[in-house]
């Protein structure tokens, strides 16, 4: 059981170019989310998602897409990177038995992303 | 909405001296409460939380929070700190009426002191 996984593990852009965060994981869970952590700021929310197909936007969506065609995977998509889309971004997990609400977040281990 | 704030961004304090970290929280519905822990290089993980009942909380590594509905607070508190403790602690609110959706606070970086 793995858990949560995301790659790469660092990053580094150019203004103006795109790529996908990667997320997985294998617990079967129906929500996942996104967040940026930068300094002072906590964890702000990107995207979310409630399950297969369902994706909804967090307090900062800007610059961000996402997808969800299956249970284990939810990507993050920079459309055109911008320096401020500097940060750490961390994929979390929440769900399980029966969709029990009570669960925690489970997060995987961040992807440093640097957009020069 | 819900928001949060932990009212400290650093906390320092010396091995085995006791440390509360302050966190309150506004919502207009009933929320479960969070704190999580994060370590240098490393993603978040669940000290304790809040759903119902007794509003004292006991989590890992010696951890406890207590949830005053009056203050809307949940400061997390420790009786004697060691040096492992250091890293970041981040208090995180959700809606208990449907939804996953959670929101953190900005985070307390505890510094513990030999």
């Amino acid at each position: 059981n793995a858990g949560v996984t995301q790659t790469p593990k660092f990053q580094v852009l150019k203004t103006g170019q795109s790529m996908t965060l990667q997320c997985a994981q294998d617990m079967n869970h129906e929500y996942m989310s996104w967040y940026r952590q930068d300094p002072g700021m906590g964890l702000r929310l990107i995207h979310y998602s409630v399950g297969a197909g369902i994706t909804d936007q967090g307090e900062v969506p800007n610059g961000y897409n996402v997808s969800r065609s299956t249970t284990e995977d939810f990507p993050l998509r920079l459309l055109s990177a911008a320096p401020s889309q500097t940060s750490v971004y961390f994929c979390a997990s929440s769900g399980g038995v029966a969709g029990s609400i009570y669960n925690e977040q489970f997060f995987g281990p961040g992807t440093r992303l640097t957009v020069l | 909405a819900q928001s949060v704030t932990q009212l400290d961004s650093q906390v320092p304090v010396f091995e085995e001296a006791p440390v509360e970290l302050r966190c309150n929280y506004s919502s207009s519905v009933s929320v479960y409460l969070f704190w999580y822990v994060q370590y240098p290089n490393q993603g978040l993980q669940l000290l304790l939380k809040y759903l119902s009942g007794s509003t004292l909380v006991k989590g890992i590594n010696g951890f406890e929070a207590e949830f005053n509905k009056s203050q809307t607070s949940f400061h997390l508190r420790k009786p004697s700190v060691h040096i492992s403790d250091t890293a970041e602690y981040f208090c995180a609110v959700r809606k208990n009426t449907g939804g996953f959706k959670t929101i953190f606070g900005a985070g307390t970086r505890l510094f513990v002191k030999a």
